[in-house]
């Protein structure tokens, strides 16, 4: 199994306050993909935004964006303008390229928005 | 789209008996489902990927004679806790995915299984 890391258990933001969130992961792939996760109190898993490892550009979904490093496997959540409804953990996902497809989830990281 | 449908959402069983839990989806096929096992505030641990008319992969560590995984559809697969003690209660999900280039995972709800 491919191991996802997430160092920050816990991290908690101001309200439109910027916060990060940080992901590494162990590969030997060149070819895979990489997710973020959002898991409320009700358990349901929410896709957040996802990349291609061979794509150079930062993914951005409004606004959620990534900071792929690939040759560090670094890739961190960046939240801007924070609000309540974030409130959340966030689990890192990999996704092999191999036949089974499979997708690896790291530690998590339970996020705070204080108002 | 992509909707995945778990059922039931909650069960409590007695131990010693078999739990069946099923996911379904609902407006896509799926040749690949994967159930996943979350215990409280952790990560989700990858049990087996269940293939259409084959057998399942289970991930190291996971007894396939306990948790049997059938995906006799496209668009069905069961897992089933068999002789289930108090240490089988976890939240267990399952996902599938449109198997084209970067598509993510889609998720069931989760079933909380409770063993008395």
């Amino acid at each position: 199994a491919q191991t996802v890391t997430q160092s920050q258990p816990e991290m908690s933001v101001q309200e439109a306050e910027t916060v990060t969130l940080s992901c590494t992961y162990d590969t030997s792939e060149s070819d895979y993909y990489l997710f973020w996760y959002k898991q409320p109190p009700s358990r349901q898993m929410i896709l957040v935004i996802r990349q291609e490892a061979y794509k150079q550009q930062n993914a951005t979904e409004n606004r959620f964006s990534v900071n792929f490093q690939k040759a560090a496997k670094s890739f961190s959540l960046k939240i801007s303008d924070s609000q309540l409804g974030d409130a959340a953990m966030y689990f890192c996902a990999y996704r092999t390229s191999n036949t089974g497809n499979q997708f690896y989830f790291g530690t998590g990281t339970s996020l705070t928005v204080i108002p | 789209g992509a909707v995945v449908s778990q059922h039931p959402s909650r069960v409590i069983c007695k131990s010693g008996t078999s739990v069946k839990i099923e996911c379904r989806s609902l407006d896509f096929q799926a040749t690949t489902m994967f159930w996943y096992r979350q215990f409280p505030k952790q990560s989700l641990m990858l049990m087996a990927t269940s293939n259409e008319g084959s057998k399942a992969t289970y991930e190291q560590g996971v007894e396939k004679d306990k948790f049997l995984i059938n995906h006799a559809s496209l668009t069905l697969s069961t897992l089933t806790v068999t002789s289930a003690h108090p240490e089988d209660s976890s939240f267990y999900i399952c996902s599938a995915r449109i198997t084209t280039g970067n598509s993510p995972l889609h998720f069931g709800n989760g079933t909380r299984l409770t063993v008395t």
